[in-house]
């Protein structure tokens, strides 16, 4: 079975702090994304990773950045969190193409205080 | 505007009823994928079922089955006989080519369920 990992299942940070989020698959997937999941909003897409070093902005990148350089690995990163960055925290892994199905990890619930 | 509108925030049925989530798309790419996903409370999204924009017939998976009219730009999912174990949030997903070449999922609002006995 394919699996997501994700470092922590819950995180409290400070405001102003630097917040490092880990996501490890082990399917060798090309593809790697990052979404924020909010009450009423769904799943929003901050960064994907279609190859190691590769990434692309999805709907809501502000605030945030990522790292791929390993392809089991894709990292994202709060520069400087602030209060309006507490959220579940969503990664998923998926083969290219459009007939491919997302994996999860099962989120980091993240509160900024 | 949304690419994924799912207009139901929440849907009650009864147990062992059928009970339709609607799902809505838009997409100028001739060529995409449709998905629904299924997040009980324990958090974890469960992928339930999937159509491809070129598929002749609707998809089915055991009690699911997603009512796909290309002409209307509509992905329902059926579930078929609901049980109490049904009762979570259901995500519509569409997998379509980015400017980038590669194809990106987004999601709906989702639409909470809640089963009754």
């Amino acid at each position: 079975d394919v699996k997501v990992t994700q470092s922590s299942r819950y995180l409290v940070k400070r405001t102003g702090e630097k917040v490092f989020l880990e996501c490890v698959q082990d399917m060798d997937h090309e593809n790697m994304f990052w979404y924020r999941q909010d009450p009423g909003l769904g799943l929003r897409l901050i960064y994907f990773s279609y190859d190691v070093k590769m990434k692309e902005k999805g709907d809501i990148p502000e605030g945030y950045s990522v790292s791929r350089e390993k392809k089991e690995r894709f990292s994202l990163i709060l520069e400087s969190a602030s209060t309006n960055q507490t959220s579940m925290y969503l990664c998923a892994s998926s083969l290219s193409g459009e007939r491919e199905k997302l994996f999860f990890g099962s989120g980091t619930q993240l509160s900024v205080l | 505007a949304q690419k994924i509108t799912q207009t139901q925030p929440g849907m009650f049925v009864q147990e062992k009823e059928a009970v339709t989530l609607d799902c809505t798309y838009d997409t100028s790419d001739p060529s995409y994928g449709l998905f629904w996903y299924k997040q009980p409370s324990s958090g974890e999204m469960i992928f339930l079922i999937y159509q491809g924009s070129y598929d002749q017939q609707n998809a089915t998976e055991g009690r699911y089955s997603l009512n796909f009219q290309k002409a209307r730009k509509s992905a329902n999912l059926v579930i078929s006989a609901s049980q109490l174990g049904d009762s979570a949030m259901y995500f519509c997903a569409m997998r379509e080519k980015g400017s980038g070449g590669s194809y990106i999922p987004t999601f709906g609002r989702g639409t909470s369920l809640i089963v009754h006995p």
